[in-house]
């Protein structure tokens, strides 16, 4: 069975100061792996998606960067944050047997002060 | 130009009744429609999902009503529990996953 894990769970971090959420994959080669961003009560927000290792695309700009150093793992990053950051960070994946399906992991919650 | 509407943006119902939650779309290349529901605290999950070329589908107590020529489908939610408060996301797809704005649902006992 495939499992999505996602680091930290929650983390509290200065406006202006550097981020990296993390995100592994086991039990799956190859997926299409996407970011989330979510406004406390608000929709689903794709920020990035990355079909094969080293390849990224933006879909939004958010002073955000992504990036897919192996097969089953997905980083986002910046190195200055800003208020607007705040929310809740959801990776994802697709490629099973229904190709559509998307597979979020439990997400992290990223308070900036 | 938000492509995936959902209302409403809350809903209350006693245990027992039957909730109704209802999306719109506007791109008709869209043919793929999952609902997601979304506990406070943890990713969305995939709870039900239908395709263009149906009109209804049914999963124990969820069911989607499907109409294609006026670009709406609904979630009919019957026999309601508290466990089923959550927030419900409808998307659509056309090789991309568009959201709507979700719809919050709460269960009173």
């Amino acid at each position: 069975a495939q499992t999505i894990h996602q680091w930290p769970v929650a983390e509290i971090k200065a406006v202006g100061s550097p981020l990296s959420l993390g995100c592994t994959i086991k039990g799956k080669s190859s997926p299409n792996l996407y970011w989330y961003w979510q406004a406390t009560g608000g929709t689903l927000q794709q920020l990035f998606y990355s079909i094969t290792v080293g390849q990224v695309e933006s879909v939004v700009q958010l002073n955000l960067s992504a990036s897919r150093p192996k097969d089953d793992q997905f980083i986002l990053s910046t190195e200055k944050l800003l208020l607007s950051h705040s929310g809740f960070y959801l990776c994802a994946w697709t490629g099973g047997t229904s190709a559509e399906t998307l597979y979020f992991g439990s997400g992290t919650r990223l308070t900036v002060l | 130009q938000q492509q995936v509407r959902q209302s409403p943006q809350s809903l209350t119902v006693w245990e027992g009744e039957t909730a109704i939650l209802n999306c719109s779309y506007e791109d008709s290349t869209f043919n793929y429609f999952p609902w997601y529901q979304q506990f406070p605290g943890e990713g969305p999950a995939l709870l039900i999902s239908i395709r263009s070329v149906s009109d209804k589908k049914e999963d124990g107590r969820f069911t989607i009503f499907f109409n294609k020529r006026e670009k709406k489908l609904s979630l009919h939610i019957t026999d309601s529990q508290p466990g089923d408060s959550a927030t419900y996301f409808c998307a659509a797809s056309d090789a991309k996953l568009t959201f709507g704005g979700g719809t919050r649902l709460t269960v009173r006992p």
